[in-house]
């Protein structure tokens, strides 16, 4: 039982542009969510994160949206740059472990 | 600051026997958890240790077990070996953020095959 889908495995984006990768959740009691990116041949680093009181947190490029009542959020990254290309996991948690969708690989194409 | 380091970092077996690997957490963080990826899936939690106790786990039988050691050190052990327990093996330290919440901080991981 999936309980946070994300439903495109890869996204290709030129250089400079949006680009926005989603990921739905089924479970209302997380109330925790966190973007991860993974290169190859090494762990998951985390990105960014946000609880559930919020609807936006940006931290530089990376914007986080979580929109509640559809049980979506999503990750922008603004501008886009060959270095972004990478897995990205969301993830959500209602305390202490993590459920974890099954990845978009992000291609930034220079 | 050192990170999250796990050995070893690739390793392959037979069907039935006995694997254990090993995680040394961030320095400062007190709470080790332990997720199995397989390809092409995302990571999934197997459990988390706070204090040296299992501190929560995922749907995972109980042939697979671990350890926390005073130092904040872990292990993961997993028993009768089968080949769908092939995967990479992800070790995260955690730490609580601005927010007030854990973040985790993924090792490299161990990637083991069973044949």
């Amino acid at each position: 039982d999936q309980q946070v889908k994300q439903n495109s495995p890869s996204l290709s984006v030129q250089e400079g542009r949006i680009s926005i990768l989603n990921c739905d959740y089924t479970n209302s009691m997380f109330d925790y969510f966190l973007w991860y990116k993974k290169y190859p041949a090494e762990g998951p680093t985390f990105l960014i994160s946000i609880s559930s009181i919020k609807d936006k947190n940006e931290d530089g490029r990376f914007t986080v949206f979580l929109n509640k009542s559809a049980k979506h959020l999503s990750l922008h990254i603004v501008p886009s740059q060959p270095g972004d290309s990478a897995v990205y996991f969301c993830a959500a948690s209602p305390r202490a472990q993590f459920y974890f969708g099954t990845g978009t690989s992000l291609t930034v194409i220079p | 600051e050192t990170g999250v380091t796990q050995s070893p970092t690739h390793l392959i077996k037979t069907r039935g026997q006995q694997v254990t690997l090993r995680c040394s957490s961030q320095s400062g963080h007190n709470t080790v958890s332990w997720y199995q990826q397989a390809l092409g899936q995302g990571p999934q939690f197997i459990f988390q240790y706070y204090r040296e106790e299992e501190n929560g786990r995922g749907n995972f039988p109980p042939r697979f077990s671990g350890l926390q050691f005073p130092n904040y050190s872990s292990e993961l052990n997993v028993n009768a070996l089968e080949l769908d327990d092939s995967a990479l093996y992800l070790c995260a330290s955690s730490r609580t953020d601005h927010s007030g919440a854990n973040v985790l901080t993924f090792g490299a991981g161990s990637r083991l095959t069973v044949l």
